[in-house]
């Protein structure tokens, strides 16, 4: 299996333009989501996927898109770029060990920077 | 505001030494915590979780201890190495939409001295 897989690993844009991140996983995982990490900010929640054709906003969802029209894919789209989104970002998926118990795995991660 | 912190953004210790990083929360309803290790790098990679209902569980050189009372869970590693140098982070399970999809808190960096 090769896990979580996201492109590109690296995407210089200039403010205004759009983009779509790439991320898909070949686990059958029921559970995927995006974060955007910042230096000294940990991770935060952007969108999640509890299932093909459901998704939700977390806590910064704006000026991000996703859909999830397959369990494999969830990409993240970019309307119209701002400085404020240079980040690195993550894609994840999960499922459950049973018992209450569940483990998400990450990609490798998508480094953007917005001028 | 985050509801899951770290007390020390940066722990620093020699080889061998036993490493303590601790977290707190803030939602008291949480029943669900997990630890991840990032390397630079690269994304988060799951450590050990433990649910509410239990107040220690163990893996292989690494212990979490969960104290409801004060909301407060801490990451025992053993023996630490030089290969445990990483940022660690505490999450906590909110159970959006009846799934399991964590928030992090801010991260500690471990840094292991040889």
């Amino acid at each position: 299996n090769a896990g979580v897989t996201q492109t590109p690993k690296f995407q210089v844009l200039k403010t205004g333009q759009s983009m779509t991140l790439q991320c898909a996983q070949d686990m059958n995982h029921e559970y995927m989501s995006w974060y955007r990490q910042d230096p000294g900010m940990g991770l935060r929640l952007i969108h999640y996927s509890v299932g093909a054709g459901i998704t939700d906003q977390g806590e910064v969802p704006n000026g991000y898109n996703v859909s999830r029209s397959t369990t494999e894919d969830f990409p993240l789209r970019l309307l119209s770029a701002a400085p404020s989104q240079t980040s690195v970002y993550f894609c994840a998926s999960s499922y459950s060990r049973g018992e209450g118990y569940n483990e998400q795995f990450f990609g490798p991660g998508t480094r953007l920077t917005v001028l | 505001g985050e509801s899951v912190g770290l007390h020390l953004p940066t722990l620093s210790v020699q080889e061998g030494d036993n490493s303590i990083i601790n977290c707190a929360y803030s939602n008291s309803a949480s029943d669900y915590f997990i630890w991840y290790k990032q390397e630079s790098g690269k994304g988060p990679q799951f450590i050990i979780d433990i649910r509410s209902n239990m107040d220690k569980r163990q893996g292989q050189r690494v212990t979490v201890l969960l104290n409801k009372t004060v909301k407060h869970l801490s990451l025992q590693i053993a023996a630490t190495q030089p290969g445990d140098s990483a940022v660690y982070f505490c999450a906590e399970n909110r159970g959006l939409r009846g799934s399991y999809i964590p928030t992090f808190g801010r991260g500690t960096s471990l840094i292991v001295h040889p």
